[in-house]
């Protein structure tokens, strides 16, 4: 059963454009929805987060969309920068602390 | 540097065998959650602990096991290995951010089965 789903294995942008990873969900419980970025060889990193009662978040080239009634998240990297391609995991959280991963996108952002 | 220690970062051994893995937590950190990477694979949530006891189960297959121990480091022991098992392995401890938890995790460990 996979609730959180991220149905594009890999994206090409190019430097400066936008990058749009994006994630679908079944679980109506998550309470709130988080974007990883990771490196080979590290450990993902958290990148943003939002909470379920709002549609959108913003942290600098970063923001979040969440579209509740189409259980759709989004994540916008404005300008994209080289230094941005890496795998980025969408989970959702609940109240208890468990976060469920969706498979990853592969981003690569050519200069 | 994260804070979550996890050892051995790489580790090759043959199918049927047994290793273990570790995994500290933040300081202060009472959760430790273990994860699978496998390739093309998302991250699997195998198990979860809290101060000691286990709070959530998820893929973890018999031959896993895990554990919590008083100084609240967490072991990860995977027996009678095969091929399939070779993957990156993730602790994490969760950290309060504002209304929600995230995780932080660990470098991992690189499992390769031969």
């Amino acid at each position: 059963d996979q609730q959180v789903k991220q149905n594009s294995p890999s994206l090409s942008v190019q430097e400066g454009r936008i990058s749009i990873l994006n994630c679908d969900y079944t679980n109506s419980m998550f309470d709130y929805f988080l974007w990883y970025k990771k490196y080979p060889a590290e450990g993902p990193t958290f990148l943003i987060s939002i909470s379920s009662i709002k549609d959108k978040n913003e942290d600098g080239r970063f923001t979040v969309f969440l579209n509740k009634s189409a259980k759709h998240l989004s994540l916008h990297i404005v300008p994209s920068q080289p230094g941005d391609s890496a795998v980025y995991f969408c989970a959702g959280g609940t109240s208890y602390g468990k976060l469920t991963f969706g498979q990853g996108t592969i981003l690569t952002v050519h200069p | 540097d994260s804070g979550v220690t996890q050892t051995p970062k790489h580790l090759i051994t043959a199918t049927g065998q047994r290793v273990t893995l570790r995994c500290s937590p933040r300081s202060g950190d009472l959760s430790v959650y273990w994860y699978q990477q496998s390739l093309d694979q998302g991250l699997q949530f195998l198990i979860q602990y809290y101060n000691g006891e286990e709070r959530a189960k998820g893929n973890i297959l018999e031959r896993f096991s895990a554990q919590q121990f008083p100084d609240l480091h967490s072991e990860l022991n995977l027996s009678s290995l095969e091929l399939g098992d070779s993957a990156l392995y993730f602790c994490a401890s969760s950290v309060r951010m504002g209304q929600s938890y995230g995780y932080t995790f660990g470098s991992g460990t690189r499992l390769t089965v031969v």
